[in-house]
């Protein structure tokens, strides 16, 4: 079964830190990877996508990918405390797949 | 822009009563649709995807189904529902074709008592 594993946290950091959000993933052939941020009762939200191996950047977000190791990875910078939320990490496990497999997320609390 | 709905927001139904939730988006044609379902503490669980008109697939069987009416329209049903039945339902799309980003509707929070 292709499995998507998340440290389930909760991870604090303190406001202006740098958050580290893991991930790794079991089916080698995967191409597609993806970040999502989750509000407490609201609907997961895009942040980053990722294809080929090393560092993406957009804005305070970094999103890292090492296929030898299979591994992804989410990094914030100057993390503020709306960043407070769950941060889900999904993987399309091989080529033309119609499905997302999704981590069951790390909650990360950023303290003021 | 494209746009997915879904209502209602939220909804309290006792056991046994039937289900009906509907997911439309604009904005773009022959979406891949999808539905999850989120319990309490939990991760994301795919119920059924739909790729085109008419088109179900399901990953959990379960006493839910859906239906795909018309190209930007995804019904999730249930006949009678169960106390398990309750938890946070999500719509999503992509586009036509392969599996991209995916994007999510608002969601439906579902009680049963």
């Amino acid at each position: 079964q292709k499995e998507v594993e998340q440290n389930s946290g909760p991870l604090s950091v303190p406001e202006g830190a740098i958050a580290s959000l893991n991930c790794t993933y079991s089916d080698r052939g995967s191409q597609s990877f993806f970040w999502y941020r989750q509000y407490s009762g609201k609907s997961p939200e895009l942040i980053m996508s990722i294809y080929s191996n090393g560092d993406k950047e957009d804005g305070r977000f970094t999103a890292q990918l090492n296929k030898a190791s299979q591994y992804v990875s989410l990094l914030i910078r100057d993390s503020q405390p709306s960043d407070s939320a769950t941060y889900l990490c999904a993987v399309v496990p091989g080529a033309g797949s119609y499905q997302l497999t999704f981590g069951k997320g790390t909650k990360l609390s950023v303290i003021p | 822009s494209q746009t997915i709905h879904q209502w209602p927001a939220t909804l309290v139904q006792p056991v046994g009563s039937p289900l009906s939730l509907e997911c439309t988006v604009e904005g773009t044609s022959n979406p891949n649709l999808y539905w999850y379902r989120q319990a309490a503490g939990r991760g994301l669980q795919l119920l059924f995807y739909s790729v085109g008109i008419g088109q179900i697939s399901s990953e959990v069987p379960q006493n839910l189904s859906a239906s795909r009416p018309q190209d930007r329209q995804f019904i999730l049903s249930s006949k009678k529902l169960l106390l398990s039945d309750s938890g946070f339902y999500l719509c999503a799309w992509t586009g036509a074709g392969k599996l991209d980003t995916q994007y999510f509707g608002p969601g439906t929070r579902l009680t049963v008592l």
